[in-house]
């Protein structure tokens, strides 16, 4: 099935550090989503963006849909341990055959080290 | 709030079993989504149901059923089970639809192991 083209595919990083991955699509979405995924749990929200261009802040984190609607990245600052999980991006379009559903990148798996 | 739930939180088939899956929403949520997590790949759309109805289908075989129930809880049908159906099944939840700014939210899922 479709997927987003999400990178980096795995980040190995120090504590303190910051963090940085992006999403690219070549169809374009009203929502991107961003999740974090931690082993033998479903994923957990962190960030939706309704709007191109809109930057959003949770916490550490902050996210911001693209103004070609066809991308966004996911920052995280002064990373700590508890950050370590698989983070997913998701595209959401309400539209057409893709009503309803979303299209999630392949991950980003983040280990922190102490 | 009760967030989404699901059951069994685990379970185990043979070849050519089917395995019924369940999950409950939110509650105030309407429309319940499933998803296929396969080890190594990402979540791939499989159903979505909303007011008793299915509303759009991943491309996944016709094994692959469900159906919503009227307290809006879902049922996931794998029929005639193939080893590849191995993967953590996700539901999720969503409130009205055709509010923009309502999004999925996710319970913990059902590992399914066929052997």
């Amino acid at each position: 099935g479709q997927q987003l083209n999400q990178s980096p595919q795995s980040m190995f990083i120090q504590e303190g550090e910051d963090v940085s991955m992006n999403c690219t699509s070549s169809s374009i979405f009203n929502t991107w989503l961003w999740y974090k995924q931690e082993p033998g749990e479903g994923p957990v929200l962190l960030i939706a963006l309704y709007k191109a261009g809109e930057l959003t802040s949770n916490g550490r984190l902050t996210a911001q849909f693209g103004i070609t609607r066809k991308d966004s990245f996911l920052n995280i600052s002064a990373s700590i341990p508890s950050d370590v999980g698989i983070y997913f991006c998701a595209g959401q379009w309400d539209g057409g055959t893709s009503y309803g559903k979303l299209t999630f990148g392949q991950g980003t798996i983040l280990t922190v080290h102490p | 709030e009760a967030g989404v739930t699901q059951s069994p939180t685990h379970l185990i088939k043979t070849r050519g079993q089917q395995a019924t899956l369940r999950c409950s929403p939110i509650s105030g949520h309407t429309s319940v989504y499933w998803y296929q997590q396969a080890l190594g790949l990402g979540l791939q759309f499989l159903l979505w149901y909303d007011e008793g109805e299915e509303r759009n289908r991943g491309n996944f075989p016709p094994r692959f059923s469900g159906r919503q129930f009227p307290n809006y809880s879902s049922e996931l049908n794998v029929n005639a089970l193939e080893l590849e159906d191995s993967a953590l099944y996700l539901c999720a939840s969503r409130g009205q639809t055709g509010h923009s700014q309502e999004t999925q939210y996710f319970g913990p899922g059902t590992r399914l192991l066929v052997l």
